[in-house]
């Protein structure tokens, strides 16, 4: 099974910054690497696929980066609604999907 | 648009059973996989079952193989999951997803709202 580690566990930004969520794979699971954000009482929405493709309707301030084992998502000019749990999730070797962690991603 | 409703959470009692639903619409249901996720309280997300679009492949997270079972009516665009001898470990929101594409997708472009499993005695 394929093990996802998350970094940092919990990131404080302020609004209109920029946040940098890491990633890493226990092994390569080459570019299939989702990331995916999750608010209290709604459901998950996938944000990025394939490691770097932006989902249908995703503003362009979303961007994934990297491949094999390292992977990241930043978000550009924080906005308030950004503010929320972000998880990757590996899809190369399945089942089981793995996922990460999660980085919480918080108002500094 | 594709729309994906749980329903049959509650609370059950340690070694209970539940069956959850997941309704689906939007979409030609027998066209795709489905899977179940699950969020324990103050927990990451843990993958937990699914089923290939006619039913003949399945797949069990380990911590629930032999418990749970998975199951589809494509006539009725309906997923479950049967969760017998439950533990308070199992306690979570249990949410049902669908692949962007049909077919063998791991991308889980759409997630319903999930509903709350409570294992307490």
């Amino acid at each position: 099974e394929i093990v996802m580690t998350q970094s940092p566990a919990t990131l404080s930004v302020s609004p209109g910054e920029r946040a940098t969520l890491s990633c890493r794979a226990s092994q390569s699971v080459s570019r299939n690497l989702a990331w995916y954000q999750l608010k209290p009482g709604q459901a998950p929405r996938l944000l990025i696929y394939g490691a770097s493709t932006r989902a249908a309707g995703l503003p362009a301030r979303f961007s994934g980066s990297g491949s094999g084992t390292e992977f990241t998502l930043t978000i550009n000019s924080l906005q308030s609604d950004d503010f929320a749990i972000y998880y990757c999730q590996q899809y190369n070797n399945w089942p089981p999907f793995t996922f990460g962690q999660g980085t919480k991603l918080e108002i500094k | 648009q594709v729309q994906l409703v749980e329903s049959g959470g509650g609370l059950v009692k340690p070694g209970g059973s539940l069956r959850l639903s997941c309704a689906a619409s939007g979409f030609t249901f027998s066209d795709y996989y489905m899977s179940w996720i699950r969020q324990a309280p103050g927990e990451g997300l843990e993958w937990v079952s699914y089923i290939s679009s006619g039913g003949s492949n399945i797949y069990y997270a380990d911590s629930v193989k032999g418990r749970f079972t998975i199951s589809r009516d494509n006539a009725k665009n309906s997923l479950y999951l049967q969760m017998n001898s439950l533990r308070a470990d199992d306690t979570a929101v249990y949410y049902c997803a669908r692949g962007l594409d049909s077919g063998y997708d791991g991308r889980l472009g759409y997630w319903g709202q999930g509903t709350l499993v409570t294992v307490s005695s």
